[in-house]
């Protein structure tokens, strides 16, 4: 019962590296979503996706791309990692109806020096 | 401009007392409201939810209160126990995007025995 695993938990980048976080779940949610989580922000929503092959913006897209190219995964992308995405990474998976809420991977912290 | 907003970072409370977290929402599109539980290296978990037509909902020793002219909700824990000393993050969505959750910043709860 892995419910969502993210992968990897912990990295370390230097600026201008690229990197891809995978996440993957096996409840065979349709939406998806990838959070960072930053002290006294709370979680912000960067992309989410509402099905195979869907991918909409958040509230903090800038510096980040997602692909969902099958339904169980989602992949965000840093293209050119910058200090300012230092953060914990979530990602998560739910029904597409209220109610039940989100279902959350452990978290990938990322630094970027 | 948050528009969740939980303004005790922190909170300490006696094993078996009441433990009341508070929240204040801008929005008046919010439609629906949800609690998360987080501990330290693991994802946040649901806990419990209101919609808008209720003020209280209650689940074991949790109740979540809702007052809409305030814009205000709480939680109580009703006794408070070791295990629950966690980070609490409270969450909204519109009714118009119900799977775009916005978080506040979390309070930490310390239940001391």
């Amino acid at each position: 019962n892995a419910g969502v695993t993210q992968t990897p938990k912990f990295r370390v980048l230097k600026t201008g590296q690229s990197m891809t976080l995978l996440c993957a779940q096996d409840m065979n949610h349709e939406y998806m979503y990838w959070y960072r989580q930053d002290p006294g922000m709370g979680l912000r929503l960067i992309h989410y996706s509402v099905g195979e092959g869907t991918t909409a913006k958040g509230e903090v897209p800038d510096g980040y791309n997602v692909s969902r190219l099958k339904k169980q995964n989602f992949l965000l992308g840093l293209e050119s990692a910058a200090p300012s995405q230092t953060s914990v990474y979530f990602c998560a998976s739910s029904w597409p109806r209220q109610g039940g809420g989100y279902t959350f991977g452990s978290g990938t912290r990322l630094t970027v020096v | 401009d948050q528009q969740v907003k939980q303004n005790s970072p922190s909170l300490s409370v006696q094993e078996g007392r009441i433990s009341i977290l508070n929240c204040d929402y801008t929005n008046s599109m919010f439609d629906y409201f949800l609690w998360y539980k987080k501990y330290p290296a693991e994802g946040p978990t649901f806990l419990i939810s209101i919609s808008s037509i209720k003020d209280k909902n209650e689940d074991g020793r949790f109740t979540v209160f809702l007052n809409k002219s305030a814009k205000h909700l709480s939680l109580h824990i009703v006794p408070s126990q070791p295990g629950d000393s966690a980070v609490y993050f409270c969450a909204a969505s519109p009714k118009t995007s119900y799977d775009k959750v916005i978080f506040g910043p979390g309070t930490s709860l310390s239940v001391i025995p």
